[in-house]
């Protein structure tokens, strides 16, 4: 079974440029997650989306930061602008998210490689 | 005070120790409680989970939850140079499935 697939590995931007992220969840897995990793700390939650819906986007900084889910497969997550404190590593993972809250199994999140970000 | 504390280490131990990783938390709305292992530019793996309270063993691997005392712990036995690796702790409420990490310890298994 083929992971979660992201691109690019490595981003190097200015600050006030924009960068977008691609990800591709393991097939069938309704429920989609985007965290940012800064170095030295756990993954932080930014957005969760249940097939093309957004569940949870609480911790968005919604002036730079967007993301979609189009079609409920691939998503794209982007900044624009970027500030200095943007660099992390990007990850996304996906889960079956059949949404019954009955078992964790089914709500296993599985990560892609991430996407390292630096900002200069 | 952050919902979840783990110490960073790094800790350090020859090959075939006992290792013993922690994590505290302050909300007890949480059921569900993880362990991801993260390898050095990879993304994280779920190890273990459990839920509520309790011993779960896997292997090497023995995850214990005391949520009377909002303390959760992974022991490794027999510890590998292969086990080098950095270990979150992870959270999630019963009715979210929204998970709250820890910021995670780096373990080094010396051979």
């Amino acid at each position: 079974e083929a992971g979660v697939a992201q691109s690019p590995r490595y981003k190097i931007i200015e600050k006030r440029q924009s960068v977008a992220f691609w990800c591709n969840p393991i097939s069938g897995h309704a429920t989609l997650y985007w965290y940012q990793q800064i170095l030295g700390q756990g993954p932080k939650l930014l957005i969760q989306f249940q097939n093309n819906g957004v569940v949870d986007d609480s911790q968005l900084p919604k002036d730079r930061f967007s993301a979609e889910r189009l079609k409920g497969v691939d998503s794209t997550l982007k900044i624009q602008p970027a500030k200095l404190e943007d660099s992390a590593v990007y990850l996304c993972a996906s889960s079956l998210g059949v949404g019954t809250g009955v078992s964790t199994l089914q709500e296993t999140q599985y990560f892609g490689p991430g996407t390292r970000l630096l900002v200069l | 005070q952050k919902e979840v504390e783990q110490d960073p280490g790094p800790l350090s131990v020859p090959e075939g120790a006992i290792v013993s990783l922690n994590c505290t938390y302050s909300n007890s709305a949480f059921q569900y409680f993880m362990w991801y292992r993260q390898y050095s530019r990879k993304g994280p793996e779920l190890l273990m989970y459990t839920y509520s309270s309790g011993n779960k063993e896997d292997g090497r691997f023995t995850a214990q939850v005391d949520k009377s005392s909002k303390y959760i712990s992974l022991f490794i036995r027999d510890s590998q140079p292969s086990d080098s690796a950095t270990y979150l702790c992870a959270m999630m409420r019963d009715s979210s499935y929204k998970l709250i990490f820890g910021s995670g310890t780096r373990l080094l298994v010396r051979p």
